[in-house]
């Protein structure tokens, strides 16, 4: 198993542009989600999706959207790319069955600098 | 959320124990207590859960407090891999609500 996987790894925008980061887990998770982390600080959830088809906000999701494309993709999407989104980007999944959901999954995570 | 708090900073010396403390007093009776630690540019790696007994696996041992408002993660034999930043989570499964993590505890390791 690959476990959880992040395209690109690092990427580099200018203000304005738009980018979709991709994350696929192979371990038939149920519930996925995005985290970003700035440098020094702890993780902060973007969005999650606690099963397919659907998707919630989390802690900090202005300017971000995702899409639960399948069981085992998610996908997370800047449509105008601003400085203040470099950061560290990590996808996570997590099975089923109370007592294991806090037993996450991370991805080696994409790292994005907006110029 | 119940909050934590963790030392911001912490050091050991290679092969020696070290225990890792957590404060949360504001835990509920259903939280589990996660441990997640963080090595250099990767993403976060499970460690450790439990609930109210005691709980040892391959990595740590996790002794959680009687009265539940405190935790404290050992590793009983610190190598330089172990050089990470260790997360204390209270976490509920059934609010199903994602982990939420604090700024944790840099270990630092000293051969």
């Amino acid at each position: 198993n690959a476990g959880v996987t992040q395209t690109p790894k690092f990427q580099v925008l200018k203000t304005g542009q738009s980018m979709t980061l991709q994350c696929a887990q192979d371990m038939n998770h149920n519930s996925m989600y995005w985290y970003r982390q700035d440098p020094g600080m702890g993780l902060r959830l973007i969005y999650y999706s606690a099963s397919e088809g659907t998707t919630d906000k989390g802690e900090v999701p202005n300017g971000y959207n995702v899409s639960r494309l399948n069981k085992r993709e998610f996908s997370l999407r800047l449509e105008s790319a601003a400085p203040s989104q470099t950061s560290v980007y990590f996808c996570a999944s997590n099975p089923p069955g109370t007592g294991f959901v806090g037993t996450q999954y991370f991805g080696p995570g994409t790292r994005l600098t907006v110029l | 959320d119940a909050k934590t708090t963790q030392p911001n900073s912490m050091e050991s010396n290679e092969e020696e124990p070290v225990h890792l403390p957590c404060n949360h007093s504001t835990i509920s009776g259903t939280d589990y207590i996660h441990w997640y630690r963080q090595l250099p540019s990767q993403g976060p790696e499970y460690v450790i859960h439990g609930l109210t007994s005691n709980v040892n696996n391959r990595m740590a041992s996790l002794a959680i407090a009687e009265d539940r408002k405190s935790s404290t993660l050992i590793l009983h034999r610190a190598t330089l891999r172990d050089a990470a930043v260790y997360y204390c989570i209270p976490f509920s499964p059934w609010v199903g609500t994602p982990l939420v993590f604090g700024k944790g505890t840099r270990l630092s390791v000293i051969a």
